[in-house]
């Protein structure tokens, strides 16, 4: 099985920073990695795929690169709405992993 | 529009059998796999395993294996994941959620829910 580990595991930033997360899996795997963001009491929302391809509607503040072993998530300026948790998810294997998560916090 | 609609939330007993549905709509619910996921309380996201609807295919993640299975009714568009015995640590909520892709992609459509809550 591939493993996500994500860092960091909380983050706490103000309105308008760029943040930052990152995702590396334990082995090389093709670009088939999500971000998912979660509000408390939510079920998870997908932001982005295929590593980079944004959903249609999420804000365009988000982007997501990278390759092989290490995956990024980026948040351009970030808003009050931002605040929740984020997970990276692997589908390159058969059997999906999701990274531990990222808790986000608004300054 | 799009949906999965989960059913309502269960306290049941260790050693209890249950069984949570996940119902389709809004789409061609034969085309695209539908996922399990657990969250437990205060934690992440954990994979459960799969299933294609088309022929009842399953894949598991070995941490769940053997504890759950996965299968579905495609004449009511309707997957389940099913316990027969129960345990306290499955308490979570569970959560199915679509593949966007035939057969692959990221999660695109997730349900609401379900909460299970095991306690003697």
């Amino acid at each position: 099985d591939i493993q996500m580990t994500q860092s960091p595991s909380t983050l706490s930033a103000s309105v308008g920073d760029r943040v930052i997360i990152t995702c590396r899996a334990s082995r090389s795997m093709n670009s088939w990695l999500a971000w998912y963001q979660q509000k408390p009491g939510k079920a998870p929302k997908l932001l982005i795929d295929e590593a980079s391809n944004l959903q249609s509607g999420v804000p365009s503040r988000f982007s997501g690169s990278g390759s092989g072993t290490e995956f990024t998530l980026t948040i351009s300026s970030l808003q009050p709405d931002d605040s929740a948790t984020y997970y990276c998810q692997q589908y390159d294997s058969f059997i999906y992993t999701f990274g531990q998560g990222t808790k986000l916090e608004i300054k | 529009e799009v949906q999965l609609m989960q059913s309502a939330a269960e306290v049941k007993k260790p050693g209890e059998s249950l069984r949570i549905s996940c119902k389709g709509s809004g789409y061609s619910f034969t085309t695209y796999w539908i996922n399990w996921v657990r969250q437990m309380p205060g934690r992440g996201l954990e994979w459960m395993g799969r299933i294609d609807p088309t022929d009842s295919y399953t894949n598991y993640s070995p941490s769940f294996q053997g504890l759950v299975t996965i299968s579905t009714d495609t004449s009511i568009n309707t997957a389940y994941l099913h316990w027969s015995s129960l345990k306290a640590s499955d308490t979570a909520i569970y959560y199915c959620a679509r593949n966007s892709g035939e057969g692959a992609g990221g999660l695109d459509v997730w349900g609401q829910g379900t909460t299970v809550t095991v306690s003697s």
